[in-house]
């Protein structure tokens, strides 16, 4: 079965913090997506990479930035997180088809 | 004009009901038709992927696209409270590499 495993369920932080959302898939796909997903809003793109080392900025990437120092991890940073950035986020790795974590709820107070 | 519409609903169907799930998209470059269910507070599990026009059946569900109208589908037979999730659209072109999500339908299936 394929993987996508995002490093925590939930989680609190307080406003100014700079945050780390880990994820990593055990599928060896090159594609990795970072999404926020809002009630009424739907998936929202933030950041994909391709390949380790390359990033491309989606349709929200105001806020965040990513890294992809191996294949397999693609993490996403809140670089000063704000309350407006509370929100689910999903990570997900594509072949054609694409794998999604189970999410982040991340809090921001 | 969204690329890909979905009616939000929420939809209400008793058990056993045949389910209809629909999406309609305006790029016709789109190749790959894909279909997810989302529980609450989980991410989005794939149910069913395809890249022709015609049907695809995986068991109780039936994924259907129609290229020339723009147009996917997805049923479900013999409905289920378990089936009571957000199912969501997804389209794939090729060239553009991106995976355009519709907003999701959510679905409850009454006992």
């Amino acid at each position: 079965d394929v993987k996508v495993t995002q490093s925590s369920r939930y989680l609190v932080k307080r406003t100014g913090e700079k945050v780390f959302l880990e994820c990593v898939q055990d599928m060896d796909h090159e594609n990795m997506f970072w999404y926020r997903q809002d009630p009424g809003l739907g998936l929202r793109l933030i950041y994909f990479s391709y390949d380790v080392k390359m990033k491309e900025k989606g349709d929200i990437p105001e806020g965040y930035s990513v890294s992809r120092e191996k294949k397999e991890r693609f993490s996403l940073i809140l670089e000063s997180a704000s309350t407006n950035q509370t929100s689910m986020y999903l990570c997900a790795a594509r072949g054609t088809e694409a794998f999604f974590g189970q999410g982040t709820r991340l809090t921001v107070v | 004009q969204k690329e890909v519409e979905q009616d939000p609903g929420p939809l209400s169907v008793p058990e056993g009901a045949i389910v209809s799930l629909n999406c309609t998209y305006s790029n016709s470059a789109f190749q790959y038709f894909m279909w997810y269910r989302q529980y609450s507070r989980k991410g989005p599990e794939l149910l069913m992927y395809t890249y022709s026009s015609g049907n695809k059946e995986d068991g109780r569900f039936t994924a259907q696209v129609d290229k020339s109208s723009k147009y996917i589908s997805l049923f479900i037979r013999d409905s289920q409270p378990s089936d009571s999730a957000t199912y969501l659209c997804a389209m794939l072109e090729t060239s553009y590499d991106k995976v355009i999500f519709g907003p999701g339908t959510s679905l409850s299936v009454i006992p």
